[in-house]
């Protein structure tokens, strides 16, 4: 059973860094697309980015391709998100995403407060 | 960016009726490959995105033949006939065919 479990959420204040981890399990995780998509509270689905197997090609939503990064971990079978200038903007849940075959986890929630 | 828009549904929708959901990109979704790069998904409340329908007209692994896609390049519509409980939540369009990768707003299904 392809599970993707996303980890690393919470509170954090304004301007501050947070890195996102997703842990992927019952699939060959060095074989796919992954991504990150994002819902602010009560808002529709904000697609973040792609990271491909190797991590030689990464695509961003242009708005925030200055503060974030997709990162992986082949051996780890970890997909990363690292997120830097928080602003209040950035709360919403974060969902980790095998890309292409509609598998999405249950998704973290960042707050960005003071 | 590829702008997705999504229309409304007259809400509620009775329970056993058919309901349709369209969506419009301001871009062809349609490759000389012949297929149509849009997805379909369902969020239902406090659950995550699930994907009901993938190349514009096939039914993802598991998901109930009520649920139907169709469309041209740039025009699209998701049917549900029989609407029962557990198809009430949000659905979304999306295209992949280029990048970034674009979702519509969302529509809405509440059942009467």
């Amino acid at each position: 059973e392809v599970k993707l479990v996303e980890s690393g959420g919470g509170l954090v204040q304004p301007g501050r860094s947070l890195k996102l981890s997703c842990a992927a399990s019952g699939f060959s995780f060095n074989d796919y697309w992954m991504g990150w998509v994002r819902q602010a509270p009560g808002k529709g689905l904000e697609w973040i980015g792609e990271i491909n197997q190797d991590s030689s090609t990464i695509n961003y939503t242009p708005s925030l391709k200055d503060k974030f990064t997709i990162s992986r971990d082949n051996a780890q079978n970890t997909l990363y998100l690292q997120m830097s200038k928080l602003g209040s903007e950035d709360t919403a849940i974060y969902y980790c995403a095998r890309a292409g075959t509609g598998h999405w986890g249950q998704g973290v929630m960042v707050t960005v407060s003071s | 960016d590829i702008v997705m828009t999504q229309g409304a549904l007259p809400n509620p929708v009775p329970s056993g009726e058919s309901a349709s959901i369209t969506c419009q990109s301001s871009k062809s979704l349609l490759h000389s490959n012949g297929k149509t790069y849009l997805n379909w998904y369902l969020q239902r409340p406090g659950q995550s995105p699930q994907l009901l329908i993938y190349w514009m007209s096939t039914r993802a692994s598991g998901v109930s033949d009520r649920f139907s896609g169709s469309g041209s390049g740039t025009d699209f519509t998701l049917k549900i006939s029989s609407v029962e409980a557990e198809d009430v939540g949000v659905y979304y369009c999306q295209q992949f065919l280029e990048y970034p990768r674009t979702f519509g707003g969302g529509t809405k299904l509440e059942l009467k």
